[in-house]
């Protein structure tokens, strides 16, 4: 089981803003490890959507943020479109498991 | 321009063997670390170890110690992900990885994916 925890699911309908939570604890995101956030279009591998906890790589609408704060992380999606449905994953650094890197849980974005 | 290409999907028999690669082009592959990713049917990304082309440090997650073996072969840019004895729950689709620079930094670049099935 993962250390990352994220809603199971989250919807919105177009142009509103949906946020994902990715809960943590003091050996990752609280110990001050990077969070990095990506999305998985169906059928296809993951892409990076944001680095470094608030970074967007070129190419990403700026629709997409990523914040932390104490031992949780969060990626907002404003102005939802229905392209953005997909499954998003935060990743971190953890010092509990090795030394290692863990992906969360897993949200599905669901646009009505 | 970066690219990881995987091997092709395979089909195995519980307790065969199997060794899958992925090959790095477009960039210094002995500069950045290579990671392994499951993705089994409907389910979520598991981060399940990586390697550092340039000197083979390798690192495991807790849950993959001892079930796989990740090498790479550095004359040939490729890395692997290998098993010495398949289970059914081995069934999935696994992903290489680039990991940005540095072992705690994000992945970005991915290979395209090797679905690997073991069925009797």
């Amino acid at each position: 089981q993962s250390v990352l925890t994220q809603p199971p699911s989250v919807s919105g309908a177009p142009g509103q803003r949906v946020t994902i939570s990715c809960t943590g604890s003091s050996s990752n995101i609280g110990a001050g490890y990077d969070v990095h956030w990506y999305q998985q279009l169906p059928g296809t591998a993951p892409k990076l959507l944001i680095y470094g906890n608030s970074n967007r790589p070129s190419g990403v609408p700026d629709r997409f943020s990523g914040s932390t704060s104490g031992t949780s992380a969060s990626l907002a999606i404003s102005g939802l479109q229905a392209e953005d449905e997909a499954d998003y994953y935060c990743q971190s650094y953890d010092t509990s498991l090795s030394g290692t890197q863990v992906f969360g849980t897993g949200t599905k974005v669901t646009v009505l | 321009e970066v690219q990881l290409v995987q091997s092709g999907a395979e089909v195995k028999k519980p307790g065969e063997s199997l060794k899958i690669s992925c090959k790095g082009s477009g960039y210094s592959f002995t500069s950045y670390w290579i990671a392994w990713v499951r993705q089994m049917p409907g389910k979520g990304l598991e981060w399940m170890g990586l390697i550092y082309p340039g000197d083979s440090d390798t690192r495991y997650s807790l849950s993959f110690r001892g079930q796989v073996t990740i090498s790479a072969d550095k004359s040939i840019s490729t890395a692997y992900l290998q098993w010495s004895s398949l289970k059914a729950s081995d069934t999935a689709t696994y992903y290489c990885a680039r990991h940005g620079s540095g072992v705690a930094s994000s992945i970005d670049y991915w290979g395209q994916g090797t679905l690997v099935t073991v069925s009797s």
